[in-house]
């Protein structure tokens, strides 16, 4: 089965600064890789997908990365704001069952 | 546009019951699908319905089992209930359904207590 890795640990950055988040992931590549961003209390929101046969993609401050050959996507917040503080979840789906890593918490220090 | 909506929204159960969790989704959206959130495993796929029918299903206990209705509307019910069985309890609905790389959206979840 698919196993995906995001960072356990909490990211701390500071306003302004650009975030990083990884999504490494096990097994087959992904024909399609999401990006969701989930606040306590409250279901996720979709944000961005990127296709196999993609290696980037941007959406306004957000941009994507996914490298097949790494198994890896990144996902960069640029220009970071204190309102960008939530939990960051990658998505993955090839085979009709989408898998969800556990998440990245960032906090934008102000 | 209604977004996703989930009833109810907290529940506080004891062990051996069952629960029955009710989700509609947004209007023209005829897949839904049910996940389980827990701080330690993070989103688990439970099952997808589409057009009634279950389409998918993930690794979890025939006590986990659902339905969808002709209006699209879902429900899902756990039976035999246990202390593993605490968490938030998730639905997304699509338009086709996951397997096509499409955005699913999502409600704000039902928070199950097994006491």
């Amino acid at each position: 089965s698919q196993k995906i890795e995001q960072n356990s640990e909490a990211l701390n950055i500071q306003e302004g600064k650009t975030a990083t988040l990884t999504c490494n992931y096990t097994n087959y590549s992904p024909a399609y890789l999401q990006w969701y961003r989930q606040d306590p209390g409250r279901g996720p929101v979709f944000l961005l997908l990127i296709r196999e046969n993609e290696k980037e993609k941007r959406k306004e401050r957000l941009k994507v990365t996914f490298d097949t050959t790494l198994k890896q996507s990144l996902f960069h917040i640029t220009a970071s704001q204190p309102a960008d503080s939530a939990t960051y979840l990658c998505a993955l789906d090839r085979y009709q069952k989408v898998t969800f890593g556990t998440g990245t918490k960032l906090q934008v220090i102000p | 546009k209604a977004g996703v909506t989930q009833t109810p929204r907290y529940l506080i159960k004891t062990r051996g019951q069952q629960v029955t969790l009710s989700c509609s989704p947004i209007s023209g959206h005829r897949s839904v699908s049910w996940y389980q959130q827990t701080p330690g495993q993070g989103l688990q796929f439970l099952f997808e319905y589409f057009s009634e029918t279950q389409r998918n299903k993930g690794n979890f206990p025939g006590r986990f089992s659902g339905r969808q209705f002709s209006n699209s509307r879902s429900e899902m019910n756990v039976s035999t209930l246990e202390l593993g069985d605490s968490a938030l309890y998730l639905c997304a609905s699509s338009r086709s359904g996951q397997a096509l790389g499409e955005t699913q959206y999502f409600g704000p979840g039902t928070r199950l207590l097994v006491l």
